[in-house]
């Protein structure tokens, strides 16, 4: 099984802040099948990444995705109050299993 | 619109049994890879099984083999957990979750709480 391992926990960050989440995997992971899912309190997760780098339908620009192998990284160039949130990675091997990260919180400072 | 409807959640004690079902609407629900996703209270996401678009080919995560059983109803654009012999650490909100391209989730229910506790 392939384990994600997202850093931090926990950011406190404030709007207009730029902020780069960590996801790191236990083995080599194809970036066609590394994802990014944003949950806010309440309500179902949203994908917002998929393919490593590539936005979903309807996300901002301001999200970009990157990386590859065993370090993936999302990036928010800009926070908007609406972006805190709890933001998971995802990944999909070749034996049909998933697993997520544990997640980063993302707080208003 | 892609709407998934979940529904069968509810409080049973361990041991017992639990069918959850979702209601699928929106897309050709015979064409997609269909999945149901959890979380525990608090806790973060966990993939529980999922199920190809005929329905022959499933797969379940490690810990709930032997006790869960994925299934559909092409015909009644209907995705089904059967969960058996729960535990009190099956506790969760169940999410039912489209299958999109490169292995993403990319529609989601919005759960059903499934509460495992004598």
């Amino acid at each position: 099984e392939i384990v994600l391992t997202q850093s931090p926990d926990t950011l406190s960050l404030s709007p207009g802040e730029r902020v780069t989440l960590s996801c790191r995997a236990s083995q080599s992971v194809s970036s066609s099948y590394l994802t990014w899912y944003q949950q806010k309190p309440g309500l179902a997760p949203r994908l917002l990444i998929y393919g490593a780098s590539s936005r979903a339908t309807g996300i901002p620009d301001r999200f970009s995705g990157s990386g590859s192998g065993t370090d993936f990284t999302l990036t928010i160039s800009r926070l908007e109050p609406e972006d805190f949130a709890v933001y998971y990675c995802q990944q999909y091997d070749t034996s049909s299993q998933y697993t997520f990260g544990q997640g980063t919180k993302l707080e208003i400072k | 619109e892609v709407q998934l409807v979940e529904s069968g959640g509810g409080l049973v004690q361990p041991g017992e049994s639990l069918r959850l079902s979702c209601a699928a609407s929106g897309f050709t629900f015979s064409t997609y890879w269909m999945s149901w996703v959890r979380q525990a209270p608090g806790k973060g996401l966990e993939w529980v099984a999922n199920i190809k678009q005929a329905g022959v080919d499933k797969f379940h995560v490690d810990s709930v083999k032997g006790r869960f059983t994925i299934s559909r109803d092409n015909a009644k654009n209907s995705l089904f957990l059967q969960m058996n012999s729960l535990r009190d650490e099956d506790t969760a909100v169940y999410y039912c979750v489209r299958g999109g391209r490169n292995g993403t989730f990319d529609y989601w229910g919005q759960g059903t709480l499934v509460t495992v506790s004598s």
